[in-house]
């Protein structure tokens, strides 16, 4: 079954703007990650945060996790026309399948230049 | 190129014949997964292995499904009997033992037809 759903499914954004993309899960989980994909370089991961974190950076990226409403955050600022992929999060099955990723539909974000 | 690579990347196959896709991750990395991709959704979890046992299998794989990894290195993944609902993009992805992160192939398409 689906554990992880991102929202918004499509989100369109002029370069230099802020994209923010948001997921939902269903169970606990011990960390959760986020990987981005594109026709060019396929999936790959992006970032990886903590149940025991709640705020984690990596480069233009900040991610958000909250675990008492099961929620993440995936921040990217100062957008460029690169950034357009599709964006999934991808907790674990459960806590105790931590190798089993579900990802959900995904948000697709477009950079116009 | 020290990635993850998949071949073949595409495959034709008419209905009712069997295919073998085969992966070879990162020579590093000891745990090796598949996943399977449609149109519009994210990956699928099918199965993963550390070493050359297969640890966990989702319910999504049909006894027409195999994979194996004989020798902790390359993998194989065999559908039997394929169907037109089989037709999607076959992704493998690798780790290190003990991480969390996984690098994805560019992937294989299967079309059946």
């Amino acid at each position: 079954s689906q554990q992880g759903e991102e929202d918004p499914q499509a989100l369109s954004i002029q370069e230099g703007e802020n994209a923010t993309m948001n997921c939902s899960y269903k169970t606990s989980i011990n960390n959760l990650q986020w990987y981005r994909q594109n026709s060019g370089r396929g999936l790959v991961h992006l970032i990886l945060i903590r149940s025991n974190e709640r705020e984690k950076h990596s480069g233009r990226l900040r991610v958000t996790l909250d675990t008492s409403k099961k929620s993440s955050s995936l921040l990217i600022t100062a957008s460029r026309a690169a950034d357009t992929a599709s964006y999934f999060c991808a907790p674990p099955i459960s806590s105790g399948s931590a190798r089993q990723l579900t990802f959900g539909s995904g948000t697709q974000l477009t950079v116009l230049p | 190129d020290t990635g993850v690579s998949q071949n073949p990347r595409h495959k034709i196959t008419k209905r009712g014949q069997n295919v073998t896709f085969r992966c070879d991750p990162i020579s590093e990395h000891n745990r090796l997964y598949w996943y399977r991709q449609t149109l519009g959704q994210g990956p699928e979890f099918l199965t993963y292995f550390q070493n050359e046992a297969q640890l966990e299998k989702s319910r999504l794989l049909s006894d027409r499904f195999s994979a194996e990894r004989p020798k902790g290195s390359f993998s194989t993944l065999e559908i039997q009997r394929t169907e037109q609902g089989d037709s999607a993009m076959y992704l493998c992805a690798s780790s290190f033992l003990g991480a969390y992160e996984q690098y994805f192939g560019p992937g294989t398409r299967l079309t059946v037809t």
